[in-house]
């Protein structure tokens, strides 16, 4: 089984839909992080959070929100979905020193 | 300016040349760097990791760095055109430690 897993792997959704990402990881790791990732930009963070208690904005927060409902699961919400967060978006997790990347999600808001 | 730097590339080098990637970091308290390969639509994969200043050798892989300079490298020997792929320069630590991955050069290794 994977380390690291993504729910779902494809979404297509509509403007102003709610919807949720959810990322499972079987590592034990406190560290986990969203990320999205565009042509020619490169990964971005999202959130980021280092225990149950601990949650960050990164550097494009905006319009998305998190929930660290245990150490093993980090779900990624976007409240009202708009077409510019077509994206893939990948969660991760870390010990502090290596880091492990889920499969991805391919989000597409039409 | 961003917090880590990288050339988008691409870069082309021929079936076993060496192949450099470099890049730079703004957080002068930065800890840890890594190297992640990304093959087109794909996750990323962690592939080197460096802490100290100086060279790390794993295989065909040599990460170098230099903290004073904010600067990271990664040397690829032998270059196959299995190494195609985007290569994702990462630094973590500073005032936050959150991870933080630069835009990504693109390798073409030609054969």
């Amino acid at each position: 089984d994977a380390d690291v897993t993504q729910t779902p792997r494809n979404r297509i959704t509509k403007t102003g839909k709610r919807i949720m990402l959810e990322c499972s990881q079987t590592k034990g790791h406190d560290r986990m992080y969203w990320y999205r990732q565009d042509p020619g930009l490169g990964l971005r963070l999202i959130y980021y959070s280092f225990d149950v208690k601990d949650i960050n904005k990164g550097e494009i927060s905006d319009g998305y929100s998190v929930s660290r409902q245990a150490q093993a699961k980090f779900s990624l919400s976007l409240e009202s979905a708009i077409p510019n967060q077509t994206a893939l978006y990948f969660c991760a997790t870390s010990d502090g020193t290596r880091g492990y990347f889920g499969p991805g999600t391919r989000l597409t808001v039409t | 300016q961003k917090e880590v730097e990288q050339n988008s590339g691409p870069l082309s080098v021929p079936e076993g040349a060496i192949a450099s990637l470099n890049c730079t970091y703004s957080d002068r308290g930065s800890q840890s760097f890594f190297w992640y390969r990304q093959y087109s639509g794909k996750s990323p994969e962690l592939i080197m990791f460096i802490y100290s200043n100086g060279d790390k050798e794993d295989g065909r892989f040599t990460a170098q760095l230099n903290k004073a300079s904010q600067y990271v490298s990664l040397l690829i020997r032998d270059s196959q055109p299995s190494d195609s792929a985007t290569y994702l320069c990462a630094v973590t630590g500073g005032a936050t430690n959150k991870l933080i991955f630069g835009t990504g050069t693109l390798l073409a290794v030609q054969p």
